[in-house]
């Protein structure tokens, strides 16, 4: 029973286009929604975070934008650039110092 | 270097025997959470400890496994009888706790390199 669920294992993107990451969960009770970064090797390193209050939060080239209504989230990067590539997380959280939950990743791949 | 710190990164245990992995969590961070990720699986749950207790377990398995976080040392993962599908690479985090880290309120975990173990 997965919470949240990322669709897309793996998506290719030219350099300098934009990359949108999507993701979806189930439970009502998530109020923040957070997207990690995975390089081969390395632990998850955080990126971006978007309260349940809020629709969109941007920083540099990264935007994240969140549709409560649908239960979905998206992750944008633009312009992608090939250190970009890795694999993308979204997790999810309820109110407190809950555990984060993960979707299965997005392998990205940003192509030169 | 003030990361959350694993070791060992790498470990190879036979079935039967034991592993043990440590964590010690960012300089400041009094929460620890342990997760494992299986081959083409994302990041499952297993445990999430303060100092001394054990806050959240549902995610470990009944058997076999346990975890801590004394007062003084760092956080241990154990695994008793590993066999095959244990093999996985182990991931602890931390975060502040209290005010959820950052000023916008989420839980930001801060993770480790992991800890890749091997069950031949």
């Amino acid at each position: 029973d997965q919470q949240v669920k990322q669709n897309s294992p793996s998506l290719s993107v030219q350099e300098g286009r934009i990359s949108i990451l999507n993701c979806d969960y189930t439970n009502s009770m998530f109020d923040y929604f957070l997207w990690y970064k995975k390089y081969p090797a390395e632990g998850p390193t955080f990126l971006i975070s978007i309260s349940s209050i809020k629709d969109k939060n941007e920083d540099g080239r990264f935007t994240v934008f969140l549709n409560k209504s649908a239960k979905h989230l998206s992750l944008h990067i633009v312009p992608s650039q090939p250190g970009d590539s890795a694999v993308y997380f979204c997790a999810a959280s309820e109110p407190g110092n809950t555990p984060l939950v993960f979707g299965k990743g997005t392998r990205l791949s940003v192509i030169a | 270097n003030a990361g959350v710190m694993q070791n060992p990164r790498h470990l190879v245990r036979r079935r039967g025997q034991e592993a043990r992995l440590r964590c010690s969590p960012m300089k400041g961070h009094s929460h620890v959470y342990w997760y494992r990720q299986l081959p083409e699986e994302g990041l499952k749950f297993m445990v999430y400890l303060q100092k001394e207790n054990i806050i959240d377990e549902s995610g470990m398995p009944k058997e076999r496994f346990s975890a801590e976080f004394p007062k003084e040392g760092p956080s241990i993962l154990r695994i008793q009888q590993v066999v095959r599908g244990d093999s996985a690479a182990y991931f602890c985090a931390s975060s502040p706790g209290a005010d959820r880290g950052l000023p916008s309120g989420a839980n930001v975990l801060t993770f480790g390199a992991g800890s890749r173990l091997t069950v031949l």
